[in-house]
This record gives C-alpha cells, sequence and structure tokens, in this order.
C-alpha cells in the first residue's frame, strides 16, 4: 500500500463546477500536509497547505482529518486554468511523500 | 529572486555514461531533496540532505550519489546511466526537514538515456 494515496482520475468536470479530490495517508507520525499543483512538464507549484481546522484560499478549500488520516481539496466555480494535476503531500521528520497525483480537466 | 535552478534542463545519455545534475538554491535553506518522476509513478524520493555536510538515502537511491559541500548546491551524481534511468528529475529545498515547511521545486532536468 502506498504511503499517500489518491484517486488518479482523469475528473472532468465543466466550467463552474465544483470537485473535491480525496487523499489518504498511512504514516501517522505524519506532521504536515499540502496540496501542490503541477501542470504538464512542469514542477509542482504549493497550492495551500492544510490545517486540522480547514483553511480556504479563494475557490480553494482544504480539509485534514487526523483522526481517519484524510486530507480533501475542494474547488469550487472551476475554471479552465484550474486543468492541471493535484499533489498531496504528507510531511514527516526529514521525510516528505508525494500521492502519485489526480488529474482534473476543466471543459468549456 | 532564482529560488531553486537546476541544470541542465534536457540532457541526452549513452549506457554507461556519467555526468552530474546540478541543484542550487539561494534562499538558506537547510533541506534539499532530490525526485525523480515517471509516469504512474509520481515523485520519488532519491536522496535528501538535512544540512551541509549531511545526505541520507530516500525511497531509490541506487544508482545514484549526492554531496553537498555547501548549504546552497545539491548536485546528484549518475554513476553509470542506465536506460531505467530515463526520468525527469526535480531538486526541492525548504527551510527545514520538519514542521510546516513547503518545499520549492526547480524546474526539472529531462534526462533520456539511449
Amino acid at each position: 500500500r502506498k504511503e499517500v494515496e489518491q484517486d488518479p482520475g482523469p475528473f472532468n468536470v465543466p466550467e463552474g463546477a465544483t470537485v473535491a479530490f480525496n487523499c489518504t495517508y498511512s504514516n501517522s507520525a505524519s506532521q504536515s500536509f499540502f496540496w501542490y499543483r503541477q501542470d504538464c512538464r512542469k514542477e509542482p507549484k504549493l497550492l495551500m497547505s492544510v490545517y486540522s481546522s480547514g483553511n480556504e484560499d479563494g475557490r480553494f478549500t482544504a480539509q485534514l482529518n487526523r483522526a481517519s488520516q484524510y486530507i480533501s481539496l475542494l474547488i469550487r466555480d472551476s475554471k479552465l486554468s484550474d486543468s492541471a494535476t493535484y499533489l498531496c503531500v504528507a510531511r514527516g521528520y526529514q521525510k516528505v511523500t508525494f500521492g502519485t497525483g489526480t488529474k482534473l480537466q476543466v471543459i468549456p | 529572486n532564482a529560488g531553486v535552478t537546476q541544470t541542465p534542463k534536457f540532457q541526452v545519455l549513452k549506457t554507461g555514461q556519467s555526468m552530474t545534475l546540478q541543484c542550487a538554491q539561494d534562499m538558506n535553506h537547510e533541506y534539499m531533496s532530490w525526485y525523480r518522476q515517471d509516469p504512474g509513478m509520481g515523485l520519488r524520493l532519491i536522496h535528501y540532505s538535512v544540512g551541509a555536510g549531511i545526505t541520507d538515502q530516500g525511497e531509490v537511491p541506487n544508482g545514484y550519489n549526492v554531496s553537498r559541500s555547501t548549504t546552497e548546491d545539491f548536485p546528484l551524481r549518475l554513476l553509470s546511466a542506465a536506460p531505467s534511468q530515463t526520468s525527469v528529475y526535480f531538486c526541492a529545498s525548504s527551510y527545514t526537514g520538519q514542521g510546516n515547511q513547503p518545499q520549492h521545486f526547480g524546474d526539472g532536468t529531462r534526462l533520456s538515456i539511449l
């Protein structure tokens, strides 16, 4: 079993839709969590950190459930420019583990 | 405003050749790491360093060496290139190796081994 698991997708959604991605992690010692965005043939870029209290950045909301070892990302009012692969990341002591990513395609 | 700089961006090697992928950061980050990314496999950690003079193995270290003589630089060496090492390589850095520290990535090096 992978340490960080994500549904690979692809998720094909129309513009304006709300889409949710889920991620589970197996290492209970993981300390911090992130969502990254990766465009085709580009480097991953930090989208947002994830906190237990939940955090929001514009149309993006991230949530962490430590008891269930579960992380989520909600994107509201999807834009064409949101099309990318979204990577879930768990960070422990000196170790960072990436999920394989969930591909999102926003359709006009 | 350089951030993490990787060179070269593209490279083609023949089997058995050696080469060094360069990575430099100007953010005074202590933690640096190398990943390879292959289709369907996600990012896999090759080696990492928590500071100058300290390196450790990640998930897929075989066939690669690293050193960290300065805080800024973290080169990755392929000792004898094999076709299985064809991949996209990313270098990343962060202030420390723990806590709520996101990593910053370089642009990547696309390496093909013939």
